[in-house]
């Protein structure tokens, strides 16, 4: 198993432009989620999905659009980049069990810096 | 609104010393509780997990923590660290009941052992 895959591993963007992070797992993981780390702050959920089609907004979704098209993949889309959005982005997936979400394993983050 | 508080946001060790590390949250149900460790240049893996039962959990590499419901606290300690245990370390908290599978992250301990 390859577990949680992210591409790419770093981006530079200018401010206005857009673009697609992608994030993939192999585990059959109903949940898949995303999150920004920044520097004293821990990680923000930026949006989730508990299942294909289904997807709900975290803390921090502003400027940030995902889809759930299928199980395995779950691409965040920055409409419009703008510097407040320069972090690492983490994806994340997780499975049920008697209920109850297990733990997420984590991808190996996207390091965006925008200009 | 759930929160969770980690105390120490750095924390400097000498190797062999003890070590604790601080996780409070907030919230009035039944929560999972959770340890991650982030190495340098590294994505999060998961140390250790509560979701009931014996509160006190054993995790990887020899670390352990203790779920205390009346203080709404899950500390983390090593009798032992080594100068590898160098690393970031986050506590998180779900809810069970009406479990969307959202984590809720503390800000992070920056942990360094000094050989």
């Amino acid at each position: 198993n390859a577990g949680v895959t992210q591409t790419p591993k770093f981006q530079v963007l200018k401010t206005g432009q857009s673009m697609t992070l992608q994030c993939a797992q192999d585990m059959n993981h109903e949940y898949m989620s995303w999150y920004r780390q920044d520097p004293g702050m821990g990680l923000r959920l930026i949006h989730y999905s508990v299942g294909a089609g289904i997807t709900d907004q975290g803390e921090v979704p502003n400027g940030y659009n995902v889809s759930r098209s299928t199980t395995e993949d779950f691409p965040l889309r920055l409409l419009s980049a703008a510097p407040s959005q320069t972090s690492v982005y983490f994806c994340a997936s997780s499975y049920l069990t008697s209920g109850t979400y297990n733990e997420q394993f984590f991808g190996p983050g996207t390091r965006l810096t925008v200009l | 609104a759930q929160s969770v508080s980690q105390h120490n946001h750095h924390v400097i060790l000498s190797e062999a010393a003890s070590l604790e590390l601080g996780c409070n949250y907030s919230y009035g149900g039944t929560v999972n509780l959770f340890w991650y460790v982030q190495y340098p240049g590294q994505h999060l893996q998961l140390l250790l997990k509560y979701f009931s039962g014996d509160p006190l959990v054993k995790g990887i590499k020899g670390f352990e923590a203790e779920f205390i419901k009346s203080k709404f606290s899950f500390n983390l300690r090593k009798p032992s660290v080594q100068w590898s245990d160098t690393a970031e370390y986050f506590c998180a908290v779900n809810a069970q009941t009406g479990n969307t599978g959202k984590l809720i992250f503390g800000q992070g301990t920056t942990l360094q052992v000094k050989p």
